[in-house]
């Protein structure tokens, strides 16, 4: 089993900052690295597919990098709305796995 | 648009069976993987395992393996999990998931959730 594991586990951010989320796997994954954002009360969203690939709604300032074994989640611009729970996952073989997660609290 | 609407909430004591239900919409039911994934209360996600409902091809986490079933029904495109002999640790949101039939594909869809309360 692929063990993700991100970092931080919690940041406390000011809005119009810069955040960076890593996420590294225990053995080379590819670019089957996923990342999604949850916010209190709900449903996870997909932020960012195949390590760099934008989804359709999703706002610029997400973006995300990286292959193999290191990837990074970036949010430009850090808006209140952003405040949520972001967890990277792995497809590349089963069974799937997600990152323990990185919370973000807004200053 | 593209939909996966979940059973109710459940309230069950130890050692009842559950049966949650996701019901997807406005795509082509046996063409994607449908997943399951476990919240438990303020903790991280949980992949417990996937169904592709064109021929049933089911695969397990090994965390999950034997301790529940995946089940689809694609005549009403609608995928189930089964849990028999529930514990109190068994209370946890539950998700059902669209995934992708390509290599490594994301979980582009999800459900509302499902919450279970396990408890005596």
């Amino acid at each position: 089993e692929i063990v993700l594991t991100q970092s931080p586990d919690f940041q406390s951010v000011t809005p119009k900052e810069k955040v960076t989320i890593t996420c590294r796997a225990s053995q080379s994954i590819g670019s089957s690295l996923h990342w999604y954002q949850q916010k209190p009360d709900q449903s996870p969203k997909l932020l960012i597919k195949y390590a760099s690939q934008s989804i359709s709604g999703v706002p610029s300032r997400f973006s995300g990098s990286g292959s193999g074994t290191d990837f990074t989640l970036t949010i430009n611009s850090l808006e209140a709305e952003d405040a949520a729970t972001y967890y990277c996952h792995q497809s590349s073989s089963l069974p799937d796995t997600f990152g323990q997660g990185t919370k973000l609290e807004i200053k | 648009e593209v939909q996966l609407v979940q059973s109710g909430a459940e309230v069950k004591k130890p050692g009842e069976s559950l049966k949650i239900s996701c019901k997807g919409s406005e795509y082509s039911f046996t063409s994607y993987w449908i997943g399951w994934v476990r919240q438990m209360p303020g903790k991280g996600l949980e992949w417990m395992g996937i169904i592709y409902p064109g021929d049933s091809d089911t695969r397990y986490s090994p965390s999950f393996q034997g301790q529940v079933t995946i089940s689809a029904d694609k005549s009403i495109s609608t995928a189930y999990l089964h849990r028999s002999s529930l514990k109190a640790s068994d209370t946890a949101m539950y998700y059902c998931v669209r995934r992708g039939s390509s290599f490594g594909a994301n979980f582009d869809y999800w459900g509302q959730g499902t919450l279970v309360t396990v408890s005596s």
